[in-house]
């Protein structure tokens, strides 16, 4: 299983772009990253998934580089609703659930 | 997206009573799903693994015995915290792994919070 790094805390200001930045070095070929958003005392919320280069959704981007040992979320104008732990997982088709520590995003106004 | 139900939201009891919590795949079949608990301002730990027919894979420091995990159908798993006492409360998360698409995704239930008395 991939060991995740991602910073413990974030800080930022309502309509601005927030980027979440997690390291997997030993991530395995067939690995892909996913990232899920926690509220409190709620179960996590998938936001985003990719193998490589750049993946968009409705809700964030996710850009992963070519070597695959990192991978960035990309919050565009955040608001106050989106104050949340965000989770990094890296993982194939039979991979366990092993969460990191998260990154606490607060977002003031 | 996949939807995930997990029922109880909420439970007290008293020491020494036995806990059930439900968690439902409710439109696609989980043949797996997983169990966490969570404290207060941590992360999500794995307890196990819950397999469709088959016994459940438990992590290093969880007590089987303690937390029983039933995955009868392809829709529901169980886990049911047996004798509980104040040490077992905390907030508990099962998910089910959806592998209809091209990719397989986690989708979680809601959690429940037990607080044992």
């Amino acid at each position: 299983l991939a060991k995740t790094t991602q910073p413990i805390c974030r800080d930022s200001y309502e309509g601005q772009e927030v980027n979440i930045t997690c390291s997997h070095n030993n991530i395995a070929t067939n690995d892909y990253i996913t990232w899920y958003q926690q509220f409190p005392s709620q179960g996590p919320r998938f936001i985003i998934q990719g193998y490589k280069t750049k993946v968009t959704n409705e809700v964030a981007s996710l850009f992963i580089p070519a070597d695959r040992k990192s991978s960035t979320l990309s919050l565009p104008r955040v608001s106050l609703s989106d104050t949340a732990v965000y989770y990094c997982l890296v993982g194939d088709e039979g991979f366990k659930t092993i969460f990191g520590a998260g990154t606490r995003l607060f977002v003031k106004a | 997206g996949a939807v995930v139900s997990q029922h109880p939201s909420r439970v007290i009891c008293k020491s020494g009573t036995s806990v059930k919590i439900e968690c439902r795949s409710l439109d696609f079949q989980a043949t797996t799903m997983f169990w966490y608990r969570q404290f207060p301002k941590k992360s999500l730990m794995l307890m196990a693994t819950s397999n469709e027919g088959s016994k459940a894979t438990y992590e290093q420091g969880v007590e089987k015995d303690k937390f029983l995990i039933n995955h009868a159908s392809l829709t529901l798993s169980t886990l049911t915290v047996t004798s509980a006492h104040p040490e077992d409360s905390s907030f508990y998360i099962c998910s089910a792994r959806d592998g209809t698409g091209a990719i397989e995704k986690l989708f979680f239930g809601s959690g429940t919070q037990l607080s044992v008395l």
